[in-house]
């Protein structure tokens, strides 16, 4: 079966450090998210990407870059972690603009 | 500007009582979807309902139902008789015609045996 798996599912760093969540999906699907999820806030889109090459800014992009080199991959990087970063991270990927997007495991980051 | 709203941030029910979920969304796109997603305690995040912006029509599944009102631009979710596995966060997303999707609050719902 098809799926998309995060890793790792629980990471504690300490401030400064950069930091990669992997996400890996076998749907083949084109788009592929990432969200954090924060108390209060539900979940806010880091960054996107919609193809091979192609990443965008999402609406809490500052601190956050990703890579698509390939289209099952899509790794998250913190550059230099902060304690604000402390969070639950989804990767996300959906295939058409009107189905459902399917969700990793989620990653539990916390940073010290 | 926030695109979806849940206004409730936490509700408590006993067993075998309706809990309605409000949803209200903003959007100036004529084409749009809009979701719902459970995450129980375990975490992960499970798809529930998609619709589209041309289908008002309600839909029923099983004790779930969801009453989508263009006229308000609200998607709201009733679970009908609760019961104790009913107890999760639920979320309101709404994708206007890319493919980003856009997230309410959340609403999280304690069923009381």
């Amino acid at each position: 079966d098809a799926e998309i798996t995060q890793s790792p599912r629980h990471k504690i760093t300490e401030t400064g450090r950069q930091v990669t969540l992997a996400c890996h999906q076998t749907w083949n699907h084109n788009n592929m998210f990432w969200y954090r999820q924060d108390l209060g806030h539900g979940l806010r889109l880091i960054h996107y990407s919609y193809g091979v090459q192609d990443t965008n800014k999402g609406e809490v992009s500052d601190g956050y870059s990703v890579s698509r080199s390939n289209t099952e991959d899509l790794p998250l990087t913190l550059e230099s972690a902060a304690s604000s970063q402390t969070s639950v991270y989804f990767c996300a990927s959906k295939d058409r603009v009107n189905t459902e997007a399917f969700f990793g495991q989620g990653t539990r980051l916390t940073v010290v | 500007a926030q695109k979806v709203t849940q206004a409730q941030t936490e509700i408590s029910v006993v067993e075998k009582e309706d809990v309605t979920l409000d949803c209200v969304y903003e959007t100036r796109d004529t084409t749009y979807y809009l979701f719902w997603y459970k995450q129980p305690p375990s975490g992960e995040l499970v798809f529930l309902i998609r619709r589209n912006s041309f289908d008002e029509q309600n839909e029923i599944s099983g004790r779930y139902s969801w009453n989508f009102q263009k006229s308000t631009s609200s998607f709201n979710f009733t679970i009908t008789a609760s019961q104790v596995v009913d107890s999760a966060v639920y979320f309101c997303a709404l994708s206007e015609g890319d493919y980003k999707l856009s997230f309410g609050a959340g609403t999280t719902v304690t069923v009381r045996a």
